[in-house]
């Protein structure tokens, strides 16, 4: 069974609007947490990470995480969306294998 | 700053051919991985190498083979390719295996007709 699961295929805002991305995961102990994104016809950047302490993640280019252990969710969020923001976003959890398992990928489309 | 450098970048194979995927890091790591991708599916892994001289499978390895050559290179061999092997391949690596950030490659298109 999939551990991460990310609802949203794809999502479209305008430019200027916020964003949240939903992660959701099934790991029984504290996940290791991560969201990447990928630009058209590039690997994986790494946006932000959670290993333990403070619940609200920072990462690059604004954007931010929240870990929330009662709902199992790693939602992804940036308060002003710009068009270079345009492209797939992967949750990721460390499983109990110590594999790193993704999820589908949310697809981010931005109006101008 | 390389990082993690993936060739060839675009490959179309026929039914039945094999080709290896060639990975180099150049950040001391010593885990390696390979992951496929492929629509709507996220990324998958199909072999991993903790550490120098060992390999292991992950969660898609049939049809594939691994070498870990030596601490900065990992290849993947496709020794019969089929169709649906066809997909972007993905390398990576992390300091250390299992809770570690992974860094990735830009990925191989690899087709199968």
């Amino acid at each position: 069974a999939q551990s991460v699961t990310q609802p949203d295929i794809h999502i479209t805002v305008s430019e200027g609007a916020s964003l949240e991305l939903r992660c959701n995961y099934s790991y029984g102990a504290t996940p290791y947490l991560f969201w990447y994104v990928q630009s058209p016809g590039q690997g994986l950047q790494l946006l932000l990470k959670y290993f333990s302490g403070d619940t609200l993640v920072q990462g690059i280019k604004g954007f931010e995480a929240e870990f929330k252990r009662s709902q199992s969710s790693f939602n992804l969020r940036k308060p002003s969306v710009h068009w270079s923001d345009a492209a797939e976003y992967f949750c990721a959890v460390y499983n109990a294998g110590n594999m790193l398992t993704f999820g589908g990928g949310t697809r981010l489309m931005v109006k101008p | 700053n390389a990082g993690v450098t993936q060739t060839p970048k675009f490959q179309v194979l026929k039914t039945g051919q094999s080709m290896t995927l060639q990975c180099a890091q150049d950040m001391n790591h010593n885990s390696m991985y390979w992951y496929r991708q492929d629509p709507g599916m996220g990324l998958r892994l199909i072999y991993y190498s903790a550490s120098e001289g060992t390999t292991d499978k992950g969660e898609v390895p049939n049809g594939y083979n691994v070498s870990r050559l030596n601490k900065r290179e990992f290849s993947l061999r496709l020794e019969s390719a089929a169709p649906s092997q066809t997909s972007v391949y993905f390398c990576a690596s992390s300091e250390t295996y299992g809770g570690n950030t992974i860094y990735f490659g830009e990925g191989s298109w690899l087709t199968v007709v």
